[in-house]
């Protein structure tokens, strides 16, 4: 199994830039994670689907930031326009039912 | 409210000595817990759960977990540590009598320093 893939795994860009991460779950897997993570808050869930419909996004910061899960395979989170205070790590995870989470490796994102 | 408490930011440790990593935890309904370790520039990996049953839960690496249910308490441990257990250690819950609910509650980490 691939594990959950993310991409790109580093993005720079220049601030008021559109900005999208993309994840690909575990196939079977029906649930998918968006998470935030930087040193001053830690790691903050942003959004999470149930097959594919979202059930809280009450994490996600701002009217910037929106994501799409249009099939059970892939995840798009989009910040536009981006700032630098959106610079962090944000990490896709997928589970099914009861079972761990499992989490991909990260993008690294950073808006000059 | 559901929430998770990690006490200590940083533990330091000798190699070769038993480590423990605390979490308690606040959750309405059936407690699921977990465990997941973060090394540096990676992301988060999972270590153990407890959904049910025995109360002490064996996970990887070596590391364990017991679930205390009149203490609220799901601590991490192992019975000697490694210079490369040096991590984050994150602890998380989510009631399990939420349904469809699969909202993870997360501590804030415990940097976990072994020295050699």
């Amino acid at each position: 199994d691939a594990g959950v893939i993310q991409s790109p795994r580093h993005e720079v860009t220049e601030m008021g830039q559109e900005v999208t991460l993309r994840c690909k779950p575990i196939s079977g897997h029906n649930s998918l994670f968006w998470y935030r993570q930087t040193m001053m808050r830690g790691l903050e869930l942003l959004i999470y689907f149930n097959n594919n419909v979202p059930i809280d996004d009450s994490g996600m910061p701002e009217d910037r930031f929106s994501a799409k899960m249009p099939n059970a395979s892939f995840s798009t989170l989009k910040i536009q326009p981006s700032e630098p205070r959106d610079s962090a790590v944000y990490f896709c995870a997928s589970s099914k039912e009861s079972r761990a989470g499992y989490f991909g490796p990260g993008t690294r994102l950073t808006v000059t | 409210a559901q929430s998770v408490a990690q006490p200590e930011d940083q533990v330091n440790v000798a190699e070769g000595n038993p480590l423990t990593v605390k979490c308690t935890y606040s959750v309405s309904g059936n407690p699921y817990l977990f465990w997941y370790v973060q090394y540096p520039n990676r992301g988060l990996q999972f270590l153990l759960k407890y959904i049910t049953g025995d109360n002490l839960v064996k996970g990887s690496y070596g590391f364990e977990a017991e679930f205390n249910k009149s203490q609220t308490s799901f601590h991490l441990k192992k019975p000697s540590a490694l210079v490369s257990d040096s991590a984050l250690y994150f602890c998380a819950v989510r009631d399990g009598d939420a349904g469809n609910n699969r909202k993870l509650i997360w501590g804030l980490g415990t940097s976990l320093a072994v020295n050699p």
